[in-house]
């Protein structure tokens, strides 16, 4: 019954190395996301993909590189992880246009 | 550009008492607003929304006014539990598709 579903749920990872989180929703939406929150729990959206298209790609580094497979899921993958990487990534998704957004349940990073 | 400002947190209640938390925003016209709320070790969930000028909007005991001429959306709840306590995150969709977050302001409510 779980509408948007990310994994892992925490990540501990080395400096320098590469990793992937997934994101599937089971909502029928059109649209997924994915936020980043930092430790003083301030929250900005990185990506947008509305049916497996790019739509929203906020100031972030090319390290960080969206991939969508089909509309349900969206996933990202992350190079060279850097000490300031270390947040809690949120997936969303909507309806097209939709205004309202469902959120997963995040997952922690933690680059050491 | 856009923008929403709330309250500074944390804030720290009794049980049963009266909450408010202060959001105003700036948006170039008349964005839907909304409250969200985090509870410990969860993601984000809609608490509730409006889309226009004088709107309401509620749940949970929650309310919300979208107030145009002070260009605000404050939060209060007449009787808080402790199971409330959590963030709330204050937002608005702007026309670019976006939605723009406050800072989050975090609520303790003790017995």
């Amino acid at each position: 019954d779980t509408a948007v579903s990310q994994t892992p749920k925490y990540l501990v990872t080395q400096m320098g190395n590469d990793k992937s989180i997934k994101c599937e929703q089971n909502l029928g939406h059109d649209t997924m996301y994915w936020y980043k929150q930092d430790s003083k729990k301030f929250l900005k959206i990185m990506f947008s993909y509305n049916n497996k298209e790019l739509i929203i790609n906020e100031t972030v580094p090319n390290r960080f590189s969206p991939k969508s497979p089909d509309k349900a899921h969206l996933n990202l993958h992350i190079n060279s992880l850097e000490l300031g990487d270390s947040a809690v990534y949120f997936c969303a998704s909507s309806l097209v246009g939709g205004e309202e957004q469902f959120f997963g349940p995040g997952t922690r990073l933690t680059v050491l | 550009g856009n923008s929403v400002t709330q309250m500074e947190g944390p804030v720290t209640l009794s049980e049963e008492a009266f909450l408010t938390i202060n959001c105003t925003y700036t948006a170039t016209g008349y964005p839907s607003l909304f409250w969200y709320v985090q509870y410990p070790g969860e993601g984000l969930q809609l608490l509730l929304k409006a889309t226009k000028a004088d709107d309401k909007g509620s749940n949970k005991g929650f309310e919300a006014t979208y107030r145009k001429e002070t260009t605000s959306f404050h939060l209060e709840k007449g009787s808080v539990q402790v199971s409330d306590s959590a963030v709330y995150f204050c937002a608005l969709y702007n026309q670019g598709g976006k939605l723009i977050f406050g800072q989050g302001t975090e609520l303790s409510v003790k017995p």
